[in-house]
């Protein structure tokens, strides 16, 4: 079975400053990653999503994130923070499913941003 | 055009009871997901519908069960409802077919139920 392990709970970093969210999966295959975005009170937004290619996937808002198979990891970097970034980041991992796929979570961590 | 919209927003039931959320996916979309998510952790699968059928089943127990209509909307049960179940419950539609796997998923805002 497919995990995602998020080790970093909080992250707090001043505005403009660069930031980088980690993210570990464990999964037999190759996986298909993602990097979800949650504002308090939200849904969920996809901010960006790995299949296959080019290791190194640029998705909205100026976030992109690194797929290193030799690390499982697939970390989210933002170059220079704004404070409407504040908001709860999760990266989950995909498994085909009968045509379909079924991504499991990490747990998230919290993005402060510092004025 | 319209997001995915659950309702209702809020709910408090009481322990035992029976609760029903409800979801409408966006336009054209004929898979809807649910999820649960406890506070402070990340989302958990609980079901997905494709075309009216149940495409995936996560590990939850037997009191929970769900159903899409013909309009694709979705409908998720919990019966005999455990302090435990308080969370924030997520529908997320997408336009996935049998093979196209790869497609994005929207979530709506949510149903946040609190078992009392």
């Amino acid at each position: 079975a497919q995990s995602v392990t998020q080790p970093d709970i909080h992250i707090t970093v001043s505005e403009g400053a660069s930031l980088e969210l980690r993210c570990n999966y464990s999964y037999g295959a190759t996986p298909y990653l993602f990097w979800y975005v949650q504002s308090p009170g939200q849904g969920l937004q996809l901010l960006l999503k790995y299949f296959s290619g080019d290791t190194l996937v640029q998705g909205i808002k100026g976030f992109e994130a690194e797929f290193k198979r030799s690390q499982s990891s697939f970390n989210l970097r933002k170059p220079s923070v704004h404070w409407s970034d504040a908001a709860e980041y999760f990266c989950a991992v995909g498994a085909p499913t009968g045509g379909s796929y079924i991504p499991t979570f990490g747990r998230g961590t919290s993005l402060i941003v510092h004025p | 055009d319209a997001g995915v919209t659950q309702s209702p927003t809020h709910l408090i039931k009481t322990r035992g009871q029976h609760v029903t959320l409800r979801c409408s996916p966006i336009s054209g979309h004929k898979s809807v997901s649910w999820y649960q998510q406890v506070l402070g952790q990340g989302p958990q699968f609980i079901f997905q519908y494709y075309e009216k059928e149940e495409r995936g089943r996560g590990n939850f127990p037997d009191r929970f069960s769900a159903r899409q209509f013909p309009n694709y909307s979705s409908e998720l049960n919990v019966n005999a409802l455990l302090l435990g179940d308080s969370a924030l419950y997520l529908c997320a539609s997408s336009n996935q077919g049998l093979s196209g796997w790869n497609t994005e998923a929207f979530f709506g805002q949510g149903t946040r139920l609190t078992v009392v």
